[in-house]
């Protein structure tokens, strides 16, 4: 399995400043077709996880612009401009390249 | 808008076989993939397999030899089987279906609808 590794575990973030989440995998999450099978979701507190980013730079739909993802190969980051306070969750990454699809292990995000 | 709706038993004996159904309103299952995944308690996601509406499943190689994720299109549900389990096995079952979104000549599928999950504990 692929392994996905996520830093920091746990993120102190105030709001208004920018915030900024590690993803590592332990093998190039590129395909054949040039893409990389990266994705972002958050799990805000009593719900369901949802989707941020998709194939490592993509926003989903309704996601705002203040998210962004970047990244190549094994080294993937997500950042958020300016932390709302509605931003508070787990954030996870996961590879979308091989079954089974594997996450991190989750960075909390809370405010200070 | 389509809804994803988990039931089954929220408590399950060990050694027995956990059953949950994924009732889908507001759209259809067909053309679409569809995965499990689950959440012990406080702990992170883990992917447990995928359909593809046709029947095609992919599982995840650690519980493969217990699992079985089937469609069944006459009553637009999902429905995943765990055998002989045990207390690892406690969690939140969520059921997802997964966005296309192509991009060139390359279709992508992303976890894009979650249900709410079910909780299913497994003890005596």
């Amino acid at each position: 399995d692929i392994v996905m590794t996520q830093s920091p575990l746990s993120l102190p973030v105030t709001p208004g400043e920018p915030a900024s989440i590690s993803c590592r995998s332990s093998q190039s999450l590129l395909h054949s077709n040039g893409y990389t099978y990266l994705d972002w979701y958050v799990q805000k507190p009593g719900q369901s996880p949802q989707v941020l980013i998709y194939m490592a730079s993509n926003r989903a739909s309704g996601v705002p612009d203040r998210f962004s993802g970047s990244g190549s190969g094994t080294d993937f980051t997500l950042k958020v401009s300016r932390v709302e306070a509605e931003d508070v969750g787990v954030y996870y990454c996961m590879q979308s390249l091989q079954i089974p699809r594997t996450f991190g292990q989750g960075t909390k995000v809370e405010i200070k | 808008q389509v809804q994803l709706q988990e039931s089954g038993p929220g408590l399950v004996k060990p050694s027995e076989t956990l059953s949950l159904t994924c009732s889908v309103s507001g759209g259809s299952i067909s053309s679409y993939y569809w995965s499990w995944v689950r959440q012990p308690p406080g702990k992170g996601l883990e992917y447990i397999g995928l359909i593809y509406y046709t029947g095609t499943t992919y599982y995840n190689p650690s519980l493969k030899s217990r699992v079985i994720i089937s469609a069944d299109t006459s009553k637009n549900q999902l429905s995943l089987k765990l055998s002989s389990v045990t207390a690892a096995d406690t969690a939140v079952y969520y059921c997802v279906r997964h966005e296309p979104r192509t991009l060139g000549a390359v279709t992508y599928w992303y976890l894009d609808l979650w249900g709410r999950g079910t909780l299913v504990t497994v003890s005596s």
